[in-house]
């Protein structure tokens, strides 16, 4: 069975880091892409970012609300893709979703989601 | 970026209508369409992709067309189980960008 699975999340202080992991089975995880999107409290859906696979170059892509502040990157060993996320505000609260991707921008299969509260 | 226009942003229908929503982009995004639907504290489950294409194991009743910059999602015969938030998403260019979303509820 496919399936991702998010842990990391938690409490956090407005310009502290946190370091979220998506940990992958049931598939052979260099293979895809995978992405991290992100749903604040009662709102819709935003994109993070993404890194293309193995045989892409590994590439990333980010939303420019986090561009420069969060870091995505994959161990393709150990079937897990992180998203490092520095100097957090408020605005980051939201629950994060990690996805993989049959390609670029076409998430399929959704993590359950952790939930990150930024707030001091 | 590309502005993705959804509506409405809710509806209520009865068992067994048909049931439609629209998404408008701001500019020619072919077909490069996705639209999702969620459920209260579940993550978001792709139905139907590049606009018309039913992902495996989705019900029949679920469908989608449209090119350029109109699209449209439907649900044939609404069931107590379609109770959902549905969001429509576009892939064309970065960054990736949602519609609003529509809160279906069973009237």
């Amino acid at each position: 069975e496919v399936q991702l699975v998010e842990s990391g999340g938690g409490l956090v202080q407005p310009g502290r880091s946190l370091r979220l992991s998506c940990t992958a089975s049931g598939f052979t995880f260099g293979d895809y892409a995978m992405s991290w999107f992100r749903q604040a409290p009662g709102r819709g859906l935003e994109w993070v970012c993404f890194i293309r696979g193995k045989a892409y170059g590994g590439t990333t892509e980010y939303a420019a609300s986090v561009k420069g502040r969060f870091t995505i990157s994959r161990d393709d060993s150990k079937s897990i893709a992180y998203l490092q996320m520095n100097s957090l505000k408020t605005e980051d609260t939201a629950v994060y979703y990690c996805t993989r991707d049959s390609r670029v921008g076409q998430p399929v299969v959704w993590g359950q989601g952790i939930l990150v509260t930024v707030s001091s | 970026d590309i502005q993705m226009t959804q509506s409405p942003s809710s509806l209520s229908a009865s068992v067994g209508d048909r049931v439609t929503i629209t998404c408008q982009a701001s500019q020619d995004i072919t077909n490069y369409l996705n639209w999702y639907q969620q459920k209260p504290g579940k993550a978001p489950k792709l139905l139907i992709y590049d606009a018309s294409n039913l992902e495996t194991g989705v019900p029949s009743r679920f469908s989608g067309s449209g090119s350029g910059t109109d699209f449209s999602f439907t649900i044939s015969s609404l069931q107590p189980e379609d109770i959902a938030t549905y969001f429509c998403q576009q892939y064309d260019s970065l960054p990736l960008t949602f519609g609003g979303g529509t809160k279906v509820e069973i009237k």
